[in-house]
């Protein structure tokens, strides 16, 4: 079976530090990979999503960027911190092979930055 | 374009009542929809989808929702309310004849009274 895994589940940071986020599927190949953003409310924002290795889409411009350096890991990054970087960052994978295209979403990293 | 609206921010249930969480949708074809769930600073869980065939679609944790494509709803039921219910629940589109992602609603948190 699959599973998807991200850490760090809470990290605090200050302003103007970097950051790093991981996320790793297993149990399948070429997954779509996508980072969202959940802010204090609930809306769920798209951030990143990549079909194939090494390809990238930004549905927002900001402070983040997104790589995805193997398969099946999908790394959020930031140089430079802000206030407004601060939320919920959920990770999730899908597959259009043969199926829905239904998300399975990681456990989620709470980013507080002061 | 793809659109999602769930109508209500909140949901309040006695437990031991049906419960309902609405959700309407726009697509350009015929849908791909899903009903996920969200426990407080966790991922979503998936709990049903429904892509084509019976109305009515049966899912996790005694939930079903049911499809209407004349008043273009999917709505979210349970027939007995339990407190462990009470969660943030989010619905989701997916136009298939498109290579556009799922879109999803702005969330009802649903909170079942003992």
């Amino acid at each position: 079976s699959q599973t998807i895994h991200q850490w760090p589940a809470t990290l605090v940071q200050p302003v103007g530090s970097p950051l790093s986020l991981e996320c790793t599927v297993e149990g399948t190949s070429n997954p779509n990979l996508y980072w969202y953003r959940q802010a204090a409310g609930r809306g769920l924002q798209l951030l990143f999503y990549s079909v194939v290795i090494g390809q990238i889409s930004s549905e927002v411009p900001q402070n983040l960027s997104a790589s995805r350096p193997q398969d099946r890991q999908f790394i959020l990054s930031s140089k430079k911190l802000l206030l407004s970087d601060s939320g919920f960052y959920l990770c999730a994978w899908n597959t259009l092979r043969g199926g829905a295209g239904e998300l399975f979403f990681g456990e989620g990293s709470r980013l507080t930055v002061l | 374009a793809q659109s999602v609206a769930q109508p209500e921010d909140q949901v309040n249930v006695a437990e031991g009542n049906p419960l309902t969480v609405k959700c309407t949708y726009s697509v350009s074809g015929n849908p791909y929809l899903f009903w996920y769930v969200q426990y407080p600073n966790r991922g979503l869980q998936f709990l049903l989808k429904y892509i084509t065939g019976d109305n009515l679609v049966k899912g996790s944790y005694g939930f079903e929702a049911e499809f209407n494509k004349s008043q273009t709803s999917f709505h979210l039921k349970k027939p007995s309310a339990l407190v462990s219910d009470s969660a943030l629940y989010f619905c989701a589109v997916r136009d298939p004849g498109s290579a556009r992602q799922l879109t999803f609603g702005s969330g009802t948190q649903l909170t079942v009274l003992p």
